[in-house]
């Protein structure tokens, strides 16, 4: 069975400063891992997943994430964080041949002005 | 290109009603899946459909139920609601399988 745990239900950060996210997987397979936001009232919108190809990926709006097999890790940065950064991000598991994921908790952005 | 669309945006219920949810995916997919939002348990995943199959299903009891129709469109149905079925529930859709890119708005379901 896949999961994944974030550490961190809140982050607040300094407009302009690094955003960094940390969500670390546990599974018994290869995993396929996500990140998705998600704004007030509104549903989830996928910022970037790891497929097993490079382990940098990169994703919208200035996001990127390092698979790192040796830390079962999979950290979400962005260098300098937006106003517009605001949300909710999550952390996601699934196997390469299921079509079901696994939420983390969820980490909460706040960007002070 | 519209998004994935779900209705109805809110909706309350009375404990021991039944309610049906609707979703239309993405114009060309055939993969909808749904999830249940709680402050509590977080998101998670109640069942996937391909094709009109279900096929995968989360750990949720028989009252939650879902179908898939041949354009695609799926509904899912809660039975004898229960308080703790207050839930956003999310409908995403993707084109090939795998996991989904794009996410509805969500139904909001208050159970009183």
């Amino acid at each position: 069975a896949q999961s994944v745990t974030q550490l961190g239900s809140h982050v607040s950060v300094s407009e302009g400063a690094l955003v960094l996210l940390r969500c670390n997987y546990s599974s018994s397979v290869p995993p396929y891992l996500f990140w998705y936001v998600q704004y007030p009232n509104q549903g989830l919108q996928l910022l970037l997943k790891y497929t097993s190809a490079a382990t940098l990926v990169k994703g919208i709006n200035g996001f990127e994430a390092e698979f790192k097999k040796s830390e079962t890790s999979f950290h979400l940065t962005k260098p300098s964080a937006h106003m517009s950064d605001a949300a909710e991000y999550f952390c996601a598991v699934s196997g390469s041949n299921d079509y079901k994921l696994s939420f983390g908790a969820g980490t909460t952005v706040t960007v002070r002005a | 290109k519209a998004g994935v669309t779900q209705t109805p945006r809110y909706l309350i219920k009375t404990r021991g009603q039944q309610v049906t949810l609707s979703c239309s995916p993405i114009s060309g997919h055939r993969s909808v899946s749904w999830y249940q939002q709680t402050p509590g348990q977080g998101l998670q995943f109640l069942f996937e459909y391909f094709s009109e199959t279900q096929r995968n299903k989360g750990n949720f009891p028989g009252r939650f139920s879902g179908r898939q129709f041949s354009n695609s469109r799926s509904e899912m149905n809660v039975s004898t609601l229960e308080l703790g079925d207050s839930a956003l529930y999310l409908c995403a859709s993707s084109s090939l399988q795998g996991a989904p890119a794009f996410f509805g708005q969500g139904t909001r379901l208050t159970v009183v």
